[in-house]
């Protein structure tokens, strides 16, 4: 049961346009959720997270809204460049908090073209 | 940077032999895990552990187990290795806040 989905494997943007990607989930007790980035080769890294209690979390060109009702979340970046090319991960810790899991998505691949 | 290490970084064996991969943190985070990463399938958790000697099971654990004999030290092992198992491992620590570090990955094919 895919408790997280990330239904876009794949998105490709222009240098300076916006890019979105969503995220949809299943489990109405995530009250928190995180959006990790990869580069081939290298760990994830942690880059912006929302609580339940917000509906939007802005950091730089990064932006991620929530939307509870919809059980819906989206990571906006505005300007893209060449450097987000990366695989982006959104996540949800265990409700239970037990041992901080986190439950991670599928991923989606960004490609930000010149 | 929450300074982890996973050794080796790439490692080619074949099926039925034993495997084991290392992850060192240097930051004394409680919680440790081992994750897989496989296309279409995104990260998926394996074992966790938190605490020394105290660890359990992740949606992904059957053929594989895990140790922590230390805070800094947490191994995984594939007893009899299969192509199945053929994947990218990540080492993550963590701490009572939700977000995870996660080390460089190891790189590990079955023949």
């Amino acid at each position: 049961d895919q408790q997280v989905k990330q239904n876009s494997p794949s998105l490709s943007v222009q240098e300076g346009r916006i890019s979105i990607l969503n995220c949809d989930y299943t489990n109405s007790m995530f009250d928190y959720f995180l959006w990790y980035k990869k580069y081939p080769a290298e760990g994830p890294t942690f880059l912006i997270s929302i609580s339940s209690i917000k509906d939007k979390n802005e950091d730089g060109r990064f932006t991620v809204f929530l939307n509870k009702s919809a059980k819906h979340l989206s990571l906006h970046i505005v300007p893209s460049q060449p450097g987000d090319s990366a695989v982006y991960f959104c996540a949800a810790p265990d409700p239970t908090g037990t041992a901080s899991k986190l439950t991670f998505g599928t991923g989606t691949r960004l490609q930000v073209t010149l | 940077d929450a300074g982890i290490t996973q050794s080796p970084r790439h490692k080619v064996t074949e099926t039925g032999t034993p495997v084991t991969l290392r992850c060192h943190q240097t930051e004394n985070h409680r919680y440790m895990y081992w994750y897989r990463q496989d296309p279409g399938h995104g990260l998926r958790l394996i074992h966790y552990s938190y605490g020394v000697k105290d660890t359990d099971k992740g949606e992904v654990s059957d053929g594989y187990s895990v140790s922590r004999s230390k805070t800094e030290d947490f191994l995984l092992t594939l007893e009899s290795a299969t192509s199945s198992q053929t994947s990218v491992y990540f080492c993550a620590t963590g701490t009572a806040y939700n977000e995870q570090f996660f080390g460089p990955g190891t790189r590990l094919t079955v023949l």
